[in-house]
């Protein structure tokens, strides 16, 4: 079975400081990963995925195979990025059906 | 293009009622994926559907809910004689091409209470 764990369900620091938001997966073939991002009376939007390896709005997340993971990254948070932030994996689910399987999600708070 | 657009947003229904939701996926888009988030949970996939078709249904609860998505109009997700544990958030997504590792685009979300 494939599950998305995302250990932190609140995340609180200063702007300017950097911000890491967790990530662990399970799943035994290679899966895609993506981090959906949700700010505060907007829908849920795709912020970024694995294989394009691109940085959106400063963010950016290495998939880590050996540790199983897909940690989301920035170097100096801005209180903008203030939201409520989901990881996701697609993968085969019970050997015929692919899904897209979501994290509980992060709430990350960057204070002024 | 004014996005994925679900209505109603908020819908508050009494054990046994029923509740039917919403969901117009943006211009273009003819695949259309369901998730149910309970309170303090992520997103679950229940269904995936094109137009006149369910793709996967693997997520639905086997009783009570079914969903549609006709040739005219919007998908439908039915929840037939509502229980308190269908209170959820129910997300809508879209997009143009199969699949659900593209990108999905994601309506605001309707709330159901049940009372």
């Amino acid at each position: 079975a494939q599950r998305v764990t995302q250990p932190e369900k609140l995340l609180s620091v200063f702007k300017g400081a950097p911000v890491e938001l967790k990530c662990n997966y399970s799943y035994s073939g290679s899966p895609e990963l993506f981090w959906y991002v949700q700010y505060s009376r907007q829908r849920l939007q795709l912020l970024l995925r694995h294989i394009s390896r691109e940085s959106i709005k400063g963010f950016t997340a290495d998939l880590n195979k050996g540790e199983t993971s897909f940690h989301l990254k920035k170097p100096f948070a801005q209180e903008e990025d203030s939201a409520m932030y989901y990881c996701a994996l697609y993968g085969l689910v019970g050997g015929s059906n692919y899904k897209l399987t979501f994290g509980k999600g992060t709430l990350l708070t960057v204070n002024p | 293009n004014a996005g994925v657009m679900q209505n109603p947003r908020h819908l508050v229904r009494r054990r046994g009622q029923e509740a039917r939701l919403r969901c117009s996926p943006m211009k273009g888009h003819s695949h259309v994926y369901w998730y149910r988030q309970l309170p303090e949970e992520g997103l679950k996939f229940m269904v995936y559907l094109q137009k006149e078709n369910i793709i996967d249904e693997s997520g639905m609860p086997k009783e009570r809910f079914s969903a549609e998505f006709p040739k005219e109009g919007p998908s439908i997700l039915r929840i037939q004689q509502v229980v308190r544990g269908d209170s959820a958030a129910y997300f809508c997504a879209s997009s143009p091409v199969p699949g659900q590792a593209v990108q999905q685009y994601f309506g605001p979300g309707t709330r159901l209470t049940v009372t």
